[in-house]
């Protein structure tokens, strides 16, 4: 069946500028995660979804980032007034259930979003 | 919160050659672990994981081995391969639904034949 995709797939933007970055996740899953992959370092937790709500913002790192999901479906994470330092590969991953009981299931990723500040 | 550190940070070995990448982990309350392997322009695929009620897990040439007491597990790879070449990212989380992982920072493990 088809991954979590994600678009664009590249994205180049000048500085101050506003971005969105797109995420389709497996069809029925129902937790979503963004992550954030920076030259030469691993993954950093953003954001988290269950359903379209997020009970986990932690990550994000700044109030120029956010993130929403609708329709238990796509999210899109934005980034308002870009900075050099926002420069990355964002990454989505879904999981099938989000049920405590369930304990943590496997995050699938998608390609990412790999974002270029000018 | 949860640290995780990851060693070596490049492993070059000959094809048929095993691999040992390692993991610690700072958090006691973790007890999920799973292992991503990332090829060049696409996203982190999982390839195996454990939880902490083993402490031992083998699929095919991937072994990982958990020991919760010293706060630490390793991924290995045995008989190695060309197609085997990727970075490799251990991690870890609670094992309850919608956990955040904390990623290592990467193994970029070249296997040359």
């Amino acid at each position: 069946g088809a991954g979590v995709s994600q678009s664009p797939s590249n994205k180049v933007t000048e500085k101050g500028k506003d971005v969105e970055l797109r995420c389709d996740p497996i069809s029925g899953h129902t937790a979503l995660y963004w992550y954030r992959q920076s030259l030469g370092q691993g993954l950093e937790f953003l954001i988290y979804f269950q359903g379209n709500s997020a009970p986990d913002k932690s990550g994000l790192p700044s109030d120029r980032f956010s993130a929403e999901r609708t329709g238990g479906s796509v999210s899109t994470l934005t980034i308002q007034r870009t900075q050099q330092e926002d420069s990355a590969v964002y990454l989505c991953a879904s999981s099938p259930y989000a049920r405590v009981d369930r304990g943590t299931d496997t995050q699938y990723f998608g390609p990412g979003t790999r974002l270029t500040v000018l | 919160g949860e640290n995780v550190e990851q060693h070596p940070s490049t492993l070059s070995v000959q094809e048929g050659d095993s691999a040992v990448i390692k993991c610690t982990y700072s958090d006691s309350a973790s007890n999920y672990f799973p292992w991503y392997k990332q090829e060049l322009g696409k996203g982190p695929q999982l390839i195996i994981d454990i939880r902490s009620n083993v402490g031992e897990k083998k699929d095919q040439r991937i072994a990982v081995t958990l020991n919760k007491t010293a706060k630490h597990f390793s991924l290995h790879i045995t008989e190695t391969q060309p197609e085997d070449s990727a970075v490799y990212f251990c991690a870890a989380s609670l094992n309850q639904a919608g956990t955040a992982l904390i990623f290592g920072k990467g193994t970029t493990l070249s296997v040359s034949s």
